[in-house]
């Protein structure tokens, strides 16, 4: 199975801060990356695929780009409703494979 | 917009099984190929598979290939997710979803408890 590395765990930030999110794979994924949002008791929510393409509907602060074997999410100015979890996921190759999450805190 | 609407919560004894339902639009029965994922307290989503409709085909995560199996019920444009012999270890949120590689629309998670 493609192991999903994501640092950190977990960050503190503030109202306006540029929060990035890393995601590395144990190998080659070909931007078959996707990234979800999921609040408490709710289920995750989309944010990116493809690495970079942003689903229907997110906020154009949320980004998504790869350099070498990183793939990163962005969020350029947090904003109090992005306080939440952040996954990766990988659809390069069956099973599909989760990161460990990132949890966002002020 | 596509919804997806599961069943509700189940308590369960190991060894027994559980079956959750998905219950689709007309449109998404016909086009979409629906995956399985759940996600126990604490821990990030686990692909449990996904199944095609309108195709046929049915994929399964080798760590449950023998325990799940998935149908799809064209009539009611339902999927349904069976998952036998269960474990503590089962115990989580259940979630269907649209998509076989990213998954565009969840839905509302289904909690399955395992317990004696």
């Amino acid at each position: 199975d493609i192991q999903m590395t994501q640092s950190p765990s977990s960050l503190s930030a503030s109202i306006g801060d540029r929060v990035t999110i890393t995601c590395r794979a144990n190998q080659g994924i070909a931007y078959s990356l996707a990234w979800y949002q999921q609040k408490p008791g709710k289920a995750p929510m989309l944010l990116v695929y493809g690495a970079s393409t942003l689903e229907n509907g997110v906020p154009s602060r949320f980004s998504g780009s790869r350099s070498g074997a990183d793939y990163t999410l962005t969020i350029s100015s947090l904003q109090p409703a992005d306080f939440a979890t952040y996954y990766c996921q990988q659809y390069y190759k069956s099973p599909l494979t989760f990161g460990g999450g990132t949890k966002v805190e002020i | 917009q596509v919804q997806l609407v599961q069943s509700g919560a189940e308590v369960k004894k190991p060894g027994s099984s559980v079956k959750v339902s998905c219950k689709t639009s007309g449109d998404t029965f016909d086009i979409s190929t629906i995956s399985w994922l759940r996600q126990a307290p604490g821990q990030g989503p686990e692909w449990m598979g996904r199944i095609t409709p309108m195709l046929g085909i049915v994929k399964y995560a080798q760590k449950f290939q023998g325990r799940v199996t998935f149908t799809a019920d064209k009539s009611t444009t339902t999927i349904l997710m069976d998952l036998t012999s269960l474990r503590y270890e089962d115990t989580a949120v259940y979630y269907c979803a649209r998509g076989g590689d990213w998954a565009s629309n969840w839905g509302q998670g289904t909690l399955v408890t395992v317990s004696s």
